[in-house]
């Protein structure tokens, strides 16, 4: 079964500070990754997706990641970060096997000081 | 990007009795929804998928006599949760999968308390 690990269960950083979320997936075959955002009391927002091509990919807000095959990863990454950015960061990822189900990570908390 | 609601966002009820939680795809078909549970400060765990005029498949674990699901048809799916338990109170989020954009799009979710 495949499983998703994102290291980092809790990150507390200041505004301006550069962000790196681990996210690491076990499954060989041929993937999608996605990276959600949920905001305080919100639903869950796609910032980016990977499903082939540019192995580094733009999302929204400035975040971006970069997949490694060789690595299993897919952090997601944003050179600086605002106070508007805390909430709860998710990664996921589906393979072309398994009719678009999601198994996601267990999710990484981002607090933003101002 | 498309839009998924869901109806009710928050519902109490009484240990024992059935809640249904509507799932729709608003400007988009959704031949395929998923149902997720979230307990608070947790990711999002898979209970089942939903396929528009066929049964739900469910994950290993979740239990298809209490969780019922129907997708009846293409911008609609529901979740029954019969005779519920106060360990069934938690935050029920479903998605819709999109096939032009090969993604799935969440609904807000509801959250259900049973006293």
């Amino acid at each position: 079964a495949q499983s998703v690990s994102q290291h980092n269960h809790h990150v507390i950083l200041s505004e301006a500070a550069s962000l790196e979320l681990g996210c690491n997936y076990s499954y060989g075959g041929t993937v999608n990754l996605f990276w959600y955002v949920q905001y305080p009391g919100q639903h869950l927002q796609l910032l980016l997706k990977y499903f082939s091509g540019d192995p580094l990919v733009k999302g929204i807000k400035g975040f971006e990641a970069e997949f490694i095959k060789s690595k299993f990863s897919f952090n997601l990454r944003k050179p600086s970060v605002q106070w508007s950015d805390t909430a709860e960061y998710f990664c996921a990822v589906t393979h072309n096997t398994n009719a678009g189900k999601s198994t996601f990570g267990d999710g990484t908390t981002l607090t933003v000081k101002p | 990007g498309a839009v998924v609601s869901q109806h009710p966002s928050w519902v109490i009820c009484k240990s024992g009795t059935s809640v249904k939680i509507e799932c729709r795809s608003l400007d988009f078909q959704a031949t395929t929804m998923f149902w997720y549970r979230q307990f608070p400060k947790q990711s999002l765990m898979l209970m089942a998928t939903s396929n528009e005029g066929s049964k739900a498949t469910y994950e290993q674990g979740v239990e298809k006599d209490k969780f019922l699901i129907n997708h009846a048809s293409l911008t609609l799916s529901t979740l029954t949760v019969t005779s519920a338990h106060p360990e069934d109170s938690s935050f029920y989020i479903c998605s819709g999968l999109a096939a032009t954009y090969n993604e799935q799009f969440f609904g807000p979710g509801t959250r259900l308390t049973v006293l």
